[in-house]
């Protein structure tokens, strides 16, 4: 069974630019989550898909960050305009429904100079 | 104080040794899971438990839900053992995360 693919691995922005990424999720798995994990902390989640309705994004900062997931597959999320304590690592996870089968991606370490 | 806690935050251990970490929480849980994070950031499903124990290969890892703890195990540990361990608990449908154990098991 194919994981979660999330792309790129890693990205390097400076301040102020923009910066997507892209997680493509199990398939057949109806919710996706997308984590924003600082260095030595435990993962934060960002936003909760159920298929392509938000469950939860209650910790999106909304004034810069922005998710989707048109057709209840894909999802991508962006950063626009970056800061410096953005630098992360993004993870991407998938499960079935009620949180079976909870799978994370290798997550995409983004750095902003 | 974070709803789920783990000790101890780094270990050090030399090859060969029985390894414990634990994790305790404060909230009604579904499930818990314990997670391996390799320094390239990727997470591993380690186990994923919501009563007694369960064991794979030198892995081992316990629950005690009266207790709310959970302890993860590993015997014989190796150098490739190295690596962020993290406790999270499924209430409802979200995840709640410890901040992780890192653990070096030197040759």
């Amino acid at each position: 069974e194919a994981g979660v693919a999330q792309s790129p691995r890693y990205k390097i922005i400076e301040k102020r630019q923009s910066v997507a990424f892209w997680c493509n999720p199990i398939s057949g798995h109806a919710t996706l989550y997308w984590y924003q994990q600082i260095l030595g902390q435990g993962p934060k989640l960002l936003i909760q898909f159920q298929n392509n309705g938000v469950v939860d994004d209650s910790q999106l900062p909304k004034d810069r960050f922005s998710a989707e997931r048109l057709k209840g597959v894909d999802s991508t999320l962006k950063i626009q305009p970056a800061k410096l304590e953005d630098s992360a690592v993004y993870l991407c996870a998938s499960s079935l429904q009620g949180a079976t089968g909870y799978t994370f991606g290798s997550g995409t370490r983004l750095t902003v100079v | 104080k974070n709803e789920v806690e783990q000790s101890p935050q780094n270990l050090t251990a030399q090859e060969g040794e029985f390894i414990t970490i634990n994790c305790s929480y404060s909230v009604g849980i579904s499930a818990l899971h314990w997670l391996q994070q390799h320094p390239g950031g990727g997470i591993v499903s380690l186990f994923m438990l919501s009563s007694g124990k369960k064991k794979h290969g030198r892995l081992i890892a316990t629950i005690n839900i009266q207790e709310k703890h959970s302890s993860l195990h590993i015997t014989a540990s190796h150098p490739r053992d190295s690596a962020v361990y993290i406790c999270a608990v499924r209430v409802t449908n979200k995840l709640i995360f410890g901040t992780g154990t890192l653990l070096a098991v030197q040759p």
